[in-house]
């Protein structure tokens, strides 16, 4: 079975420039997850949906971050501008309905570098 | 959600049981213990979950105290692939949906041959 696909696995990009990072969780599952890891903070939960909406976001850093799904097996994570303190990697996590309670699946990461 | 403590690093010989703390004395009725781990480069992989009593599954068994302060993640016959970042998270369940996870620092094993 695929696992969480995320897309792609490494960027790199210059300061200023458009990030888009793209996920596709588990058929059937209904929920999903963004999370951020760096040495500094650790992973931190950016913002997750159910059924395709928006739940939390507060842990969107600020304004220049936005996440969509637009349909149950598709979310991007924008970043505009993207600068170099935006460098981490980037997780999706997804989870079914009434699945065993508070078992996430990870993807593999985004490795994103801001120069 | 209930802050828990866990050591920053252990060691652990490879065949014997890497026993690995977490101190949560905040924590609240309804709140549950939850492992996951990260092996290097990967993303993170649920390991177990529970409220009151004591849980096993194929990874691994999980003993919670019985005031719930305190728990104890077991591998019991650790190998050079249990080698990660263990993390102790206390959420509680909304009943509403899935909920976000908030780890912390973690405790990094290291089995050593």
């Amino acid at each position: 079975d695929a696992g969480v696909i995320q897309s792609p696995r490494h960027e790199v990009t210059e300061m200023g420039q458009e990030v888009t990072l793209r996920c596709k969780p588990i058929s059937g599952h209904n929920s999903l997850f963004w999370y951020r890891q760096t040495m500094m903070r650790g992973l931190e939960l950016l913002i997750y949906f159910n059924n395709n909406v928006p739940i939390d976001d507060s842990g969107m850093p600020e304004d220049r971050f936005s996440a969509k799904m637009p349909n149950a097996s598709f979310s991007t994570l924008k970043i505009q501008p993207s600068e170099p303190r935006d460098s981490a990697v980037y997780f999706c996590a997804s989870t079914p309905a009434g699945g065993r309670l508070g078992e996430q699946f990870f993807g593999p990461g985004t490795r994103l570098t801001v120069l | 959600d209930a802050k828990t403590t866990q050591p920053p690093s252990m060691d652990c010989a490879e065949g014997r049981a890497a026993n690995l703390p977490c101190n949560h004395s905040t924590i609240s009725g309804n709140e549950y213990v939850y492992w996951y781990r990260q092996i290097h480069s990967q993303g993170p992989q649920y390991i177990i979950h529970g409220l009151k009593n004591n849980e096993t599954n194929e990874m691994a068994s999980l003993i919670i105290t019985e005031d719930r302060k305190s728990s104890t993640l077991i591998l019991p016959h650790a190998t050079l692939r249990d080698t990660a970042v263990y993390y102790c998270i206390v959420r509680g369940y909304s009943g509403g949906g899935a909920d976000g996870l908030t780890f912390g620092k973690g405790t990094h094993l290291i089995i050593q041959p």
